[in-house]
């Protein structure tokens, strides 16, 4: 139930495309839903986030779309790229305020082709 | 974003030594930290959570006399891998949680992270 599973696991998009990760969640007690990107060696940096009360959220390039009812959210790279090659994670918050957790995606390696 | 650092950001030891590593917030309070572990092309395990002057929160199946967690002031936190050995080689990742200039209280910023090697 503390689950988020992303998918996929890797993707290989062209320049100027559209890279689409997912994510789905069972526990409703989630509140908060960050992604954020990796390059290999480094620590996450946070990208975008959101509550399950949106829908969207925009940032540039980046847009998360959120289906509660369906427990899905996806990230969504407009015009992709190859600087946006990384890995990739969704999370979700378990636990209220500040005391919550995150629990983690297994991660996309996205590959921006030029 | 927030800025969080880690040092050092690689450390070779021999087995059977003790390893500290140093994980601040430069410019905002941390209230909690978080200490994650990372293998090669997997996610993030949560290893441990502290607040500020009270002792850590372990996850399930981490070692407490193990990995040693200190969380003195709300701009460091310490995790030290006592009795290290090869297994424990890993990518450590410390994050921090506080309210900084524009974010809420969700917000969680990772440090660069610590790759620590055990011979």
């Amino acid at each position: 139930q503390q689950q988020v599973k992303q998918s996929p696991q890797s993707l290989i998009v062209q320049k100027g495309g559209i890279s689409i990760i997912n994510c789905a969640y069972e526990n409703t007690a989630f509140d908060y839903f960050p992604w954020y990107q990796q390059f290999p060696g480094k620590g996450p940096a946070l990208l975008i986030a959101i509550r399950p009360d949106v829908s969207e959220k925009k940032e540039g390039r980046f847009t998360i779309s959120f289906n509660k009812s369906a427990k899905q959210f996806s990230l969504h790279i407009m015009d992709s790229q190859p600087g946006d090659s990384a890995t990739y994670f969704c999370a979700a918050k378990l636990g209220s305020g500040n005391t919550g957790k995150l629990i983690f995606g297994q991660g996309t390696t996205l590959q921006v082709k030029p | 974003g927030a800025v969080v650092s880690q040092h050092p950001s690689w450390v070779i030891c021999k087995s059977g030594t003790s390893v500290k590593i140093e994980c601040r917030s430069l410019d905002f309070q941390a209230t909690t930290m978080f200490w994650y572990r990372q293998f090669p092309k997997q996610s993030l395990m949560l290893m441990a959570t502290s607040n500020e002057g009270s002792k850590a929160t372990y996850e399930q199946g981490v070692e407490k006399d193990k990995f040693l967690i200190n969380h003195a002031s709300l701009t460091l936190s310490t995790l030290t891998v006592t009795s290290a050995h090869p297994e424990d080689s890993s990518f450590y990742i410390c994050s921090a949680r506080g309210r900084t200039g524009t974010s809420g209280l969700n917000e969680q910023f990772f440090g660069p992270g610590t790759r620590l090697t055990v011979l």
